[in-house]
Order: structure tokens, then C-alpha cells, then sequence
């Protein structure tokens, strides 16, 4: 079965770059969400999106955006990176629309950024 | 607002040992959801098990088991006989019925096995 796709895996960037991380939800799903790990840290909620609508924001920073284009796939922008932006960055996605969803939420593999 | 403690940062056990990991959650919502997700070094979060607030039906899987007590808010996970392969970082996660639908993730226990 078709799982929630991410890319790039990793990617490594210079302080003051930007980055972009897109999510492939899993067909049929019309939720995506994001997450931040850093180092030896639980991941944080950043944003979610429905229906092409952002639903609900974290502790997503300025310097960051996201957007659901019109095939559900997300990305997420980051500028003027930091040091502290190394992370992993998960996407997660679910069927929220349908009546019978389970609830559960389906996770990429992540996308590791360093910052140098 | 949600939130969701894991007082376990880290366990050491030797293989073949039994190992309990506590979860202790809070939330409003009368409905929600609970998660456990492994985190290996590979960085991947492996999903475990969900249970949803209305059914406090414990659960046995292989060598895994879950015990949800609504009474202690509570979501407790058990690896009996644990192996090498076991080692690794454990969140429990929890997510409302309504009202904001991302997962609420504890700061995770890391569980490392010794042979």
C-alpha cells in the first residue's frame, strides 16, 4: 500500500539559506500535517493543513510557511535558516473527510535538515 | 489543552527482562485518541497502537500489551521478554476528538536493551 512520501530524505543547508520539504499524503487523504524533531526531542506540531486549508498552527515560525496545493501534496518553506533549524521534519497525513475515520495518522519517513 | 508525560526518560534492561513503560495524559476532550510510536535510531516513527477513549479494552500483541485506565488517565506499555531489537526511543502520543486534531506528543522514553 501507498504510504506518506517526503523528499528530499536529507538535505543539508548554509545558515541564512532557505529550504523546501514536500509531502506526498497518501491518496485519497485530505489531511496533511507537520512536525519538528530536534535532537533528542519529541516531535512538535508546526501546521496542518485540510482540504487545501490550513486547519490548525503550532509553533511554526515566522520564517516558515506551508501550503496543500491542489493534489493534496504539502511543502513546507523555510527561511533564513538557523542553527537551530536542524531537525526532523515528519509529515503525517489522514482520510479526515470520510465518516469513518479511524483517527489515526499515517507518518512519513522524515526529512533530516542540517543547518551548517 | 493536551498534554502528555512520560516521567520515564530513559530504562536499561537486560534481554529477556520484562519492561513497563508509563504514559499519564490530559486532556478536556471526552473523546480523543491515544497513540505509542517507536523511534529506532533510523529516525522512522513506527506506529504501534492507537486506542480511542471509549474503549478501555486492554491489548496483547505478541510481546507487546497495552493497560488503559481512564480512572488514572493512564496508557501504560508492556514488552515482555524484551529483545536488542526493542532498543529504541518510545512515544505516546494523544490527540482530541475535537478542536485541534494534531498529536500531542510525550518527551519519550528511550528504552536500550542489553544482550
Amino acid at each position: 500500500a501507498a504510504g506518506v512520501i517526503q523528499s528530499p530524505r536529507h538535505l543539508i543547508k548554509e545558515k541564512r539559506e532557505t529550504a523546501t520539504l514536500k509531502c506526498y499524503p497518501i491518496p485519497r487523504h485530505d489531511t496533511v500535517y507537520w512536525y519538528q524533531q530536534g535532537p533528542g526531542q519529541d516531535p512538535q506540531f508546526l501546521i496542518s493543513f485540510y482540504e487545501k486549508m490550513q486547519s490548525d498552527k503550532g509553533s511554526i515560525p515566522d520564517r516558515f510557511s506551508a501550503q496543500q496545493f491542489s493534489d493534496y501534496h504539502s511543502e513546507l518553506n523555510m527561511s533564513s535558516l538557523e542553527l537551530g533549524d536542524s531537525a526532523l521534519y515528519f509529515c503525517a497525513s489522514e482520510d479526515r473527510g470520510r465518516l469513518r475515520s479511524t483517527g489515526e495518522l499515517f507518518f512519513g519517513e522524515g526529512s533530516r535538515l542540517t543547518v551548517l | 489543552a493536551q498534554k502528555v508525560t512520560q516521567a520515564q526518560t530513559e530504562i536499561s534492561v537486560v534481554e529477556k527482562e520484562d519492561v513497563t513503560l508509563d504514559c499519564v495524559y490530559e486532556t478536556r476532550d471526552t473523546t480523543y485518541y491515544l497513540f505509542w510510536y517507536k523511534q529506532p535510531p533510523s529516525g522512522e516513527l513506527v506506529f504501534l497502537i492507537r486506542r480511542n477513549s471509549f474503549d478501555e479494552q486492554n491489548e496483547i500483541s505478541g510481546r507487546y500489551s497495552w493497560n488503559f485506565q481512564k480512572s488514572t488517565s493512564s496508557f501504560n506499555f508492556t514488552i515482555t521478554a524484551s529483545q536488542v531489537v526493542d532498543s529504541a526511543v518510545y512515544f505516546c502520543a494523544l490527540r482530541g476528538g475535537t478542536g485541534r486534531r494534531a498529536l500531542t506528543f510525550g518527551s519519550g522514553t528511550r528504552l536500550q536493551v542489553q544482550p
